[in-house]
Formats: structure tokens, sequence, C-alpha cells
């Protein structure tokens, strides 16, 4: 497909269960953000690659939260041992540019419900 | 958190009448954006307008941008039910950077 896609899209998880999220960007996208969006709220920055390199973690909440993209592609957003504070939509985006206009394409979501 | 506020939370309004919405942010901006977000889906972006621009316009949509009051207006005009949504602004500090959304707009458009 042409857009960012996620998976899964749904998950349900037991409170202390760890989950992993994948996020995969539009192919050739060299930024790829994570956001966290709390039911009625808007998107809150996660987390910021470019190529492979982590160069902004500063919105991850915890050290429960951890992001990968080992070759630069593919994304994964860890959480460890789970809380309900947890529950949110988990959104991906992906820009093609290292600058200039910030254009992000944002993937469906990521709905995690933590019981 | 978030950087600013979006006015109002929320807008009800009949087809075929203009639609506004206004963001207010805190910081200094590269640029700011809108976006829209359907119910259960993702971000769709509709315009981006910088920090040296005043006013942009795309289709039914237009935007402005105030630097010195830190606000941005959002207006879609001949509204259709299929622009029932959420509406979100972003501003970002840098070029390339992560973006910080407003709190949003709810429309409803009733046909």
């Amino acid at each position: 497909g042409a857009g960012v896609s996620q998976s899964p899209r749904y998950k349900v998880a037991k409170r202390g269960q760890d989950v992993a999220l994948r996020c995969d960007p539009i192919s050739g996208h060299v930024s790829l953000f994570w956001y966290q969006q709390a039911l009625g709220q808007g998107p809150e920055f996660l987390t910021y690659f470019q190529n492979e390199a982590q160069l902004d973690k500063s919105g991850l909440p915890s050290d429960r939260f951890f992001a990968e993209r080992p070759e630069g592609s593919v994304s994964t957003l860890k959480i460890q041992r789970t809380q309900q504070e947890d529950s949110a939509v988990y959104l991906c985006a992906s820009s093609p540019h290292r600058g200039g206009d910030n254009e992000q394409f944002f993937g469906p979501g990521t709905r995690l419900t933590v019981l | 958190s978030q950087q600013g506020e979006e006015d109002p939370q929320a807008l009800s309004i009949q087809e075929g009448e203009n639609a506004t919405m206004n963001c207010s942010y805190k910081t200094s901006i590269n640029n700011l954006q809108w976006y829209r977000q359907n119910s259960g889906r993702g971000l769709v972006h509709l315009i981006l307008i910088r920090s040296n621009e005043r006013e942009k316009h795309s289709g039914r949509l237009r935007v402005t941008l105030d630097t010195s009051k830190k606000s941005s207006s959002l207006l879609i005009t001949a509204s259709r039910a299929a622009d029932t949504a959420s509406y979100f602004c972003a501003t970002d500090k840098a070029a390339g950077n992560k973006l910080t959304f407003g709190g949003g707009t709810r429309v409803l458009v009733k046909p």
C-alpha cells in the first residue's frame, strides 16, 4: 500500500503485560514519529527517528516505553508492564524530509486498551 | 503538554454554511498545519502555512496566520456532511521537527 500502516489496529492487554506496536512507514521516508492520543485530546509527541537514529525521545512518559527502528524503515513501540493510563491510540507518522516543510503522513493508529 | 488551545471545542452547522475555527499557540514556530481526523481514523493533512505567510487557500479551505497574536484560523466554506470530523492545528519549532497539536475542534455538519 501507499500509506503508513500500523498493526495491530486494536490491542487489549491485561495490566502488567508487555505490548509491541508496529509501524510501516511510507517507503523511502526518512523521518518517523510516534504520538499518543488520549480520548478526546490532540496527539502528543512521544519520539522521533531520522533513519535508524532516535533523535528525540523526550515525549516518552516513562522508562517502560521503548521505541526502535533498527534498519531505518519499520519501527516498533514497546510498552512494558502496561498500566491503565497507557490506554490510548498510538499514532505513527512518517515524513520524506530531513528538513524543509514538515507534512507528516499518519497511519490509522493502534488503539490500546489496558484492563 | 498541548501547545495551545482551539476554539471552539465543538461546532455544529448546517450543510452549506461556513465553519470557522481558531487556534492559539504559545511559542515561536516554523510553520503551522491543520489536520482532519474522522472518528476512529488517522489524521489527514489539510494545509500548511509558513511562519512568514499570512493567508493560504486550498479548495474550500482558507487559513490565516497572525504570528504577532500567535493565532491561526481555519475557514471551511460551503460545508458538506463529509466535513464532519475533528480538526487539529499543529505547530513545529523547526523544519523536520516534531509536531505539537492543539486539543481540536469537533465539527458536525448536519445535512
